[in-house]
């Protein structure tokens, strides 16, 4: 399976402070995508990275990719409390992790 | 411009009846993914169609459950004498990989309770 793990499973910080996910995942890829989902809602895509690239900066957040070591970190930076939700990488679109249930207390 | 249509958002059903679960894309998406949720967990692949044809069944149960997308209308996820253990959340996306995209739109989903 391809599936991406997330780790992380929760992280709780301060507004403000920044936010570090983990992916790995098990085999070759073209890219990978994270999302995000607010509780009970459909996820929404945040941003992808091909396998070609190392790094890729959208507004607050932060991809990375290395996959000599098959794992991408996902930085969101000076976090608000909007920010609270679960965080899922995707491996080529169809396998999902388990996610990262991030909590920012105002 | 709609996005990823779902319907109905909920759905009860007794053991042993049919649920049937619509998924309108995105228009100018002819791709189309199914996927499962059950509670504090991530998304599970069930199905990849693409108009007309299943592409990708890999992570659907042989027994009970079908998928199709027509050539006019939804997509539809249909499970057959559902059981308790069928109740999750059913997500649908859709992708326009026909010009290179390959970003998922997500449908808000179809919470499903067996009784």
């Amino acid at each position: 399976s391809q599936q991406g793990e997330e780790d992380p499973q929760a992280l709780s910080i301060q507004e403000g402070e920044n936010a570090t996910m983990n992916c790995s995942y098990k085999t070759s890829i073209n890219n990978l995508q994270w999302y995000r989902q607010n509780s009970g809602r459909g996820l929404v895509h945040l941003i992808l990275i091909r396998s070609n690239e190392r790094e890729k900066h959208s507004g607050r957040l932060r991809v990375t990719l290395d996959t000599s070591k098959k794992s991408s970190s996902l930085l969101i930076t000076a976090s608000r409390a909007a920010d609270t939700a679960s965080y899922f990488c995707a491996t080529d679109a169809f396998y999902f992790g388990s996610g990262t249930k991030l909590n920012v207390k105002p | 411009n709609a996005g990823v249509m779902q319907n109905p958002r909920h759905l009860v059903r007794r053991r042993g009846q049919e649920a049937r679960l619509r998924c309108s894309p995105m228009k100018g998406h002819s791709h189309v993914y199914w996927y499962r949720q059950l509670p504090e967990e991530g998304l599970k692949f069930m199905v990849y169609l693409q108009k007309e044809n299943i592409i990708d069944e890999s992570g659907m149960p042989k027994e009970r459950f079908s998928a199709e997308f027509p050539k006019e209308g939804p997509s539809i996820l249909r499970i057959q004498q559902v059981v308790r253990g069928d109740s999750a959340a059913y997500f649908c996306a859709s992708s326009d990989r026909d010009s290179g995209g390959e970003k998922l739109f997500f449908g808000s989903g179809t919470q499903l309770s067996v009784l």
